[in-house]
């Protein structure tokens, strides 16, 4: 089944305690990107990768780390968490970086206390 | 600077009637507009899409109209389903963005 995989689902953590979202694309997609949702907000895009070791900042990256080593895989990492990271974080794919449709993943609740 | 919006938070519709769902957008640059469902605890769902060039794309019971001029597109169900009931999520793409608006939440009634 062709998704998009993110892990983990929920995620409690304190502040300043990095942790890493995990994100895996099983289509061969080029393109992939994060995104967090907040309330009244919408989605907002953190960071995209255009190909392997091809990344970008979207419109929110302060806080946040990504790399892309292998096409498959795009983890989302956060060196010192604060509660204004409290978020729904979406990771997507992509066959090309417009016109086509983003498959999204399920989606991580975090919360930094 | 909001580049997409979607200034109706919400809609009612009855089942079997339409659905309209609007999105302004400000930037002249988007080449592509798309539309999104969004159920509770699952990732955001393409619905259809639209090129900047044409004015009409339908696909079964989705419609997307874009009108360039008044910088405005807008989202057909017809006819709407209770399974319908979501948010939409409108969203413009350039060179290696997407724009997303906040959404509508569309609630249809049976």
């Amino acid at each position: 089944e062709a998704q998009v995989t993110q892990n983990p689902r929920y995620l409690i953590t304190v502040t300043g305690k990095k942790l890493t979202v995990t994100c895996s694309q099983n289509m061969n997609h080029e393109y992939m990107s994060w995104y967090r949702q907040d309330p009244g907000l919408g989605l907002r895009q953190i960071y995209y990768s255009m190909n392997v070791e091809v990344t970008d900042k979207g419109d929110v990256p302060e806080g946040y780390k990504v790399s892309r080593k292998e096409k498959r895989n795009f983890p989302l990492i956060l060196e010192s968490p604060s509660p204004n990271q409290t978020s729904l974080y979406f990771c997507a794919s992509s066959l090309a970086d417009r016109g086509y449709g983003y498959t999204f993943g399920s989606g991580t609740r975090l919360t930094v206390v | 600077d909001q580049q997409v919006k979607q200034n109706s938070p919400s809609l009612s519709v009855q089942e079997g009637r339409i659905s309209i769902l609007n999105c302004d957008y400000t930037n002249s640059m988007f080449d592509y507009f798309l539309w999104y469902k969004k159920y509770p605890a699952e990732g955001p769902t393409f619905l259809i899409s639209i090129s900047s060039i044409k004015d009409k794309n339908e696909d079964g019971r989705f419609t997307v109209f874009l009108n360039k001029s008044a910088k405005h597109l807008s989202l057909h169900i017809v006819p709407s389903q209770p399974g319908d009931s979501a948010v939409y999520f409108c969203a413009g793409s350039g060179t290696y963005k997407y724009i997303f608006g906040t959404g509508t939440r569309l609630k249809v009634l049976a």
